[in-house]
Parts: C-alpha cells; sequence; structure tokens
C-alpha cells in the first residue's frame, strides 16, 4: 500500500531556530515529492518539488533533501520566523494507470514562539 | 487574478440534507480536483477533472458527485448527507492533467461543512 508517514507529528520551536522535518515513504513506482506549507484556514501552498535525480534543493530559508535509494526527505527549516507557524505536508507521486497520483501525509504542525 | 476561489467559506447541513460546494479557478488551468481533509489525516482526493468534460473517481468518491460546468467551474455536490462526511472540502487546480509527470495544484481556501 502506497503510504507517507511524516515525523514528528508536531513541534515548538523559538524564533530563529532551526528545524528538520522528516518524510519517509512506501510509495512506488515514486514519481517525484513535494513539500507544501498550509497556513491554519488556508488551501496548501507547494514550497519544493523533488525529482527522482535531485539530492537537494532550496527554496529561501526551507531546503528539501530526498534520498530514493532509502524513500526519505527532509524539510529544514533555517532561522525559523514567526509565520513558519504552519503545517508542512509531504506528498509523493507515484505512475498509475497513465496519471501520477498524489498520495498526502498528515503533515507536521509547526509552532514557532517569539 | 483571485486564483482558486470556494464557496460558502462554512456550512452545517444535517443528515439527509443536500448541498452543493462551489470552486471556480481563474488561471485557465486545465485540471480540478476536490479533497477531504479530516483530523490527522492526509488529504484524500475524491473526484478530479482532467479536462473540461471529463471527470474520474479518486480514493474516496462514495457519497459525492461532481459537474465540470466549464474550464473554470468544477462543482461537488452531496446528495445525502452524513456525518461521516463531517470535513474540511479544498478545490484545487493544474495547469497539466494528472497524466502529465510534474503538475503544481493550487487550492482553494476550504470549505469547512459539518454534518449533525
Amino acid at each position: 500500500k502506497n503510504q507517507v508517514e511524516q515525523s514528528p507529528q508536531s513541534l515548538i520551536i523559538l524564533e530563529g531556530k532551526n528545524c528538520t522535518l522528516q518524510c519517509n515513504y512506501t510509495v512506488s513506482p515514486f514519481s517525484n515529492l513535494r513539500w507544501y506549507k498550509q497556513d491554519t484556514g488556508r488551501g496548501p501552498v507547494s514550497l519544493t518539488i523533488m525529482t527522482f535525480s535531485e539530492n537537494t534543493k532550496s527554496n529561501g530559508r526551507y531546503t528539501a533533501t530526498l534520498d530514493a535509494d532509502t524513500k526519505q526527505s527532509s524539510l529544514h527549516i533555517t532561522a525559523s520566523q514567526l509565520s513558519d507557524s504552519a503545517s508542512y505536508i509531504c506528498v509523493v507521486r507515484h505512475a498509475s494507470g497513465g496519471s501520477y497520483i498524489p498520495t498526502f501525509g498528515r503533515g507536521t504542525s509547526l509552532i514557532v514562539h517569539p | 487574478n483571485a486564483g482558486v476561489t470556494q464557496t460558502p467559506k462554512f456550512q452545517v447541513l444535517k443528515t439527509g440534507q443536500s448541498m452543493t460546494l462551489q470552486c471556480a479557478q481563474d488561471m485557465n488551468h486545465n485540471s480540478m480536483y476536490w479533497y477531504r481533509q479530516d483530523p490527522g489525516m492526509g488529504l484524500r482526493l475524491i473526484y478530479y477533472s482532467a479536462s473540461e468534460g471529463t471527470t474520474d473517481k479518486g480514493e474516496v468518491p462514495n457519497g459525492y458527485n461532481v459537474s465540470r460546468l466549464n474550464k473554470r467551474e468544477f462543482s461537488l455536490r452531496l446528495e445525502s448527507a452524513a456525518p461521516s462526511q463531517t470535513s474540511v472540502y479544498f478545490c484545487a487546480s493544474s495547469e497539466a492533467v494528472p497524466q502529465a509527470f510534474s503538475y503544481e495544484q493550487y487550492f482553494g481556501p476550504g470549505t469547512r461543512l459539518t454534518v449533525t
């Protein structure tokens, strides 16, 4: 069964600190992986996409890594800000019947305190 | 440019009532999707429309119907609401079709539905 597991479920950090969120998946065959940020009461917004051949990709203070061999991805947030408080969702796509179907993780809820 | 809009934002229904959730996008995207998000679970795909005139079932289609009214609009209908359909519903759109290797989805703000 295609699954996406994220850890930790929730995380509280102080403003200015770094943190790393984890995503493990069993989706097969793997197509690509996206990280989304979902602010409270809003829809998810894409942060970055990783394909099979990519190991690291940055988007400002967000850096995503992918290890396709171990089926793991991480999202590292540097110098956290209050506005980083949100849920971060890992989405892995796999090929199925001619389409690329997304499987969503449950998300990691990040709270940044001043 | 509003992106993806959804109406209503909130709705309370009684068991057995029907309603339609509306979704519109102004990005000229080809594909549109309906998801539900429940506490402690990832978003799950209900239905999608790869292009105008086509619709396909997703992971959890039971109890729902959809209509792709035109390229801009994609509605989700609950014919006889049940408490198990209490959820937050998100509409999304993408320029590329689901058959494309990589497509970014743009999400609306969601509709919070409670069925009592």
